[in-house]
Formats: C-alpha cells, sequence, structure tokens
C-alpha cells in the first residue's frame, strides 16, 4: 500500500486566499484525522471522522477552518479566508481500529 | 497544565545504553497510549501503544504504563544513533489523542 498521500507538500499563499489540502487515506482504513504541528503548540487534532461521518471537531480553531470527507478515499481540509497565524505542517493520518494511526508526510503551509 | 507532559529534553545517551522516556497525563478517562517517533521533518510514526497496567515489550522497546500514577513511560534498550528523535507520547479518550511536546533524543556514537 501507498501509505497515507497527502498533497500538496507545500503550499505558499497570501493572506485572505483559501487554502484546500487533500489527504486520501489508506484503503480499508475507516477513521481518518487531521492534525496540524507547530512550534508553539504541538501535534493538535483538529477533526476526526468515522466512515466519512465527523466524529469530533472540537479541535477546529475557528470557522474559517472546515474539514468534508466525501467518501471512504479523499477529504479535504480548507481554511477561508487564511492567516498567518495558520503556518504549520498540517498532517492527515488514517486508522483501522481509532487507535493505531498512520500519518501522511504532511502538508506544509506557509502563509505570507 | 498541558493534559499531557513529558520530559523536556534534550536527552542525550551514548550508544548501547537505555534510554528513559516519561509522561504523565491529566485526563482519567484516557483508554489508550501511544510513543511515536518523529524524526526532523517527517511525520509523527507509532512505534508502541498499551492499553493495559504493566509492561509491554516490542524487540528493543518496552512500554509502561501505571493508570493509578496516570504515568507512561518508554525504554528503549541498546540505543543506536538511528534512535535520535523527537518521541511524542499521546493519551487517547473516546478516539481522541492528545499529544505532549515530545522529548529529543540524541543517541552518540
Amino acid at each position: 500500500d501507498a501509505g497515507v498521500i497527502q498533497s500538496p507538500r507545500h503550499e505558499v499563499t497570501e493572506m485572505g486566499q483559501e487554502v484546500t489540502l487533500r489527504c486520501k487515506p489508506i484503503s480499508g482504513h475507516d477513521y481518518l484525522f487531521w492534525y496540524r504541528q507547530t512550534m508553539m503548540r504541538g501535534l493538535e487534532l483538529l477533526i476526526y471522522f468515522n466512515n466519512n461521518v465527523p466524529i469530533d471537531d472540537s479541535g477546529m480553531p475557528e470557522d474559517r477552518f472546515s474539514a468534508k470527507m466525501p467518501n471512504a478515499s479523499f477529504s479535504t481540509l480548507k481554511i477561508q479566508p487564511s492567516e498567518p497565524r495558520d503556518s504549520a505542517v498540517y498532517f492527515c493520518a488514517s486508522s483501522y481500529n481509532r487507535d493505531e494511526q498512520f500519518f501522511g508526510p504532511g502538508t506544509r503551509l506557509t502563509v505570507l | 497544565q498541558k493534559e499531557v507532559e513529558q520530559n523536556s529534553g534534550p536527552l542525550s545517551v551514548p550508544e548501547g545504553a537505555i534510554a528513559s522516556l516519561n509522561c504523565t497525563y491529566s485526563d482519567r478517562g484516557s483508554q489508550s497510549f501511544f510513543w511515536y517517533r518523529q524524526y526532523s521533518g517527517k511525520s509523527p510514526e507509532l512505534i508502541m501503544f498499551i492499553y493495559s497496567n504493566g509492561d509491554k515489550e516490542d524487540g528493543r522497546f518496552t512500554a509502561q504504563l501505571n493508570k493509578a500514577s496516570q504515568y507512561v513511560s518508554l525504554l528503549i534498550r541498546d540505543s543506536q544513533p538511528s534512535d535520535s528523535a523527537t518521541y511524542l507520547c499521546a493519551a487517547a479518550n473516546a478516539g481522541k489523542s492528545t499529544f505532549g511536546d515530545g522529548t529529543t533524543l540524541t543517541v552518540k556514537p
């Protein structure tokens, strides 16, 4: 299996622009997680899905952030409008049993 | 107080020694505990998980859990330079994982 796939790997955008991050989980994994990692705040869970349904979105920082999972093989995390403080590495992870998570390579987002 | 706290580090050990990494958590509802290894510029990789009190061994790694003390540890025996990385401790409650800030380990040849 190719593992969790994320795109793009790097994104540089200007404040106010919309940013869309994409994730393809490992086939057969029913759980998908979105994380954000910064030096200041560490690794934070933003939201997770089970069978394409959002289960816990309490980590989503504010209404500018939204996540969707239209099918079992694709999820997006959208930031609109983006702000400099959103600069971070965003990881997607998937799991077959919720607990043992396999992380993707991450998307490094820079908002100027 | 952070929900998951780890030794601030950095931790440096000589090659072949035992590295001991510690973690405490505050949420008594936490049911599952994990250790991830993260190399610089890479994504976290799960190396150990433990659900029950006691020890769990996997090769050179041993995870220890004491729910009464809300304490989790990871021992790495016969440390190798390739073990040099940041180790993240995580506690999960109903699927929601909370991570510590990590401890950076350096194994010196």
